[in-house]
């Protein structure tokens, strides 16, 4: 199976800043990664497919970069309403696997 | 628009059935592979299961493999997990979602005695 090492798993930080969440897998998954943001209320939402592939309605400052089994998303410059659970998710193979999550908490 | 609804959770006893179904509307559903995956209390997400559109092609995950089983009926834009000796670590948070594209809101499970 492939397993998901995703980083940090708490990320602290303010309204307006930079952050980058990385998600490494244990071999090469061909770019077929997802990121998913899922809010307390347990609502989930795809907001990057195919490693950069930006989700329809998803504001730009969200992004995806990658390849091999280095991939990360960044969020340019946050808002109150990014403060959330991310997971990344493989689907190169089966059993399709995610990332044990990273909670971005306002500093 | 996509919409997800499952439908059919609650309490259970260990080694007890219980069936969800996830009702979709917005898109055409035969044409989709359709996914389960879960979360437990204060967990991550894990994977469930897969079902391709015509249910030709099946997967599972190691954890539930010959206890559970996935099924869809197109005409009827639904999908199905029938869980069967069901066990305490099943007690998750169950989202049907469209390839994994859309998610439902989920539907809860608890097995306990």
């Amino acid at each position: 199976d492939i397993q998901l090492t995703q980083s940090p798993s708490t990320l602290p930080a303010s309204l307006g800043e930079r952050v980058t969440i990385s998600c490494r897998a244990s071999q090469s998954i061909s770019n077929s990664l997802n990121w998913y943001q899922q809010k307390p209320d347990g609502t989930v939402k795809r907001l990057i497919y195919s490693t950069s592939t930006l989700e329809s309605g998803v504001p730009s400052r969200f992004s995806g970069s990658g390849s091999g089994t280095d991939y990360s998303l960044s969020i340019s410059s946050l808002e109150s309403e990014d403060f959330a659970m991310y997971y990344c998710l493989q689907y190169a193979t089966y059993p399709y696997t995610f990332g044990a999550g990273t909670k971005l908490e306002l500093k | 628009e996509v919409q997800l609804v499952e439908s059919g959770g609650g309490l259970v006893q260990p080694g007890r059935s219980l069936k969800l179904s996830c009702l979709a509307s917005g898109f055409t559903f035969s044409n989709y592979g359709m996914n389960w995956i879960r979360q437990a209390p204060g967990k991550g997400l894990e994977w469930v299961a897969s079902i391709s559109s015509s249910s030709s092609y099946i997967y599972y995950a190691d954890t539930v493999k010959g206890r559970f089983t996935i099924s869809r009926d197109n005409a009827k834009n639904t999908l199905y997990l029938q869980m069967t000796s069901l066990r305490s670590e099943d007690t998750a948070l169950y989202y049907c979602a469209s390839g994994v594209a859309s998610w439902g809101q989920g539907v809860m499970v608890t097995v306990s005695s």
